[in-house]
């Protein structure tokens, strides 16, 4: 079945350092990809989405590019701020269908 | 537009009580997602609707759940009797199917409920 795999948290980065946080997928043909974020004490919100191989997603920094050859999303950040502090979720969207699947999540703590 | 709006915010209550979860989605949006977060299991997808319909209940963890769509503004989420292992935080969702795009989901801020 479709499922989402992420790095584990929590992930600790001093301000302006660069992040990555993997995420890769498996999933039978083409399904959209996304990273959501939340923020403490809030709901999801979409941070940025790639909708077809070789897309590269963009958001207040955050860059994240649909690799179909090794079925990842990897969003990275060239460098972080202390209110980039959240928890990140990758998750995917087969097509033909409106259910999402999240990943289980990686909180980032930025340190000033 | 107001977002997704929630309702209560917080809830505490005892084991075996009624607990009703409440939900407004985005005007026009046809889907409705309900989702449980916990640290243990992390985010689940619960049930979601269209036009009102239960379309996919497979996440619902057993019969004390239950969640209807009266109308295309108002959906609740029922747990009787609530269990302990029910405390979490409870998210609505919704989302546009018309127009194609990637139909983002919308989330309210959640409802954290506790059970003693």
């Amino acid at each position: 079945g479709n499922s989402v795999t992420q790095m584990e948290g929590p992930v600790t980065l001093s301000e302006e350092a660069f992040l990555t946080i993997n995420c890769t997928y498996t999933a039978t043909g083409y399904p959209s990809l996304f990273w959501y974020v939340q923020y403490p004490g809030e709901g999801l919100q979409l941070l940025l989405k790639a909708t077809k191989a070789d897309d590269k997603g963009s958001n207040k920094g955050f860059e994240a590019t649909y690799r179909k050859e090794t079925t990842s999303f990897h969003l990275e950040k060239g460098s972080v701020q202390v209110s980039d502090s959240a928890v990140y979720f990758c998750a995917l969207r087969h097509s033909g269908t409106y259910k999402y699947i999240f990943g289980t999540g990686t909180r980032l703590k930025v340190l000033a | 537009d107001a977002g997704v709006i929630q309702s209560p915010r917080h809830e505490v209550t005892e084991m075996g009580q009624e607990v009703t979860l409440r939900c407004k989605p985005i005007s026009g949006h046809d889907y409705l997602f309900w989702y449980r977060q916990t640290m243990m299991r992390g985010l689940e997808l619960l049930i979601y609707f269209n036009n009102n319909v239960p379309i996919d209940d497979s996440g619902m963890p057993e019969d004390r759940f239950s969640a209807k769509m009266p109308n295309a503004s108002f959906s609740t989420l029922k747990i009787q009797p609530s269990e302990p292992r029910d405390s979490a935080v409870y998210f609505c969702a919704s989302s546009l199917s018309a127009g194609g795009g990637y139909n983002e989901q919308f989330f309210g801020p959640g409802t954290r409920l506790t059970v003693l």
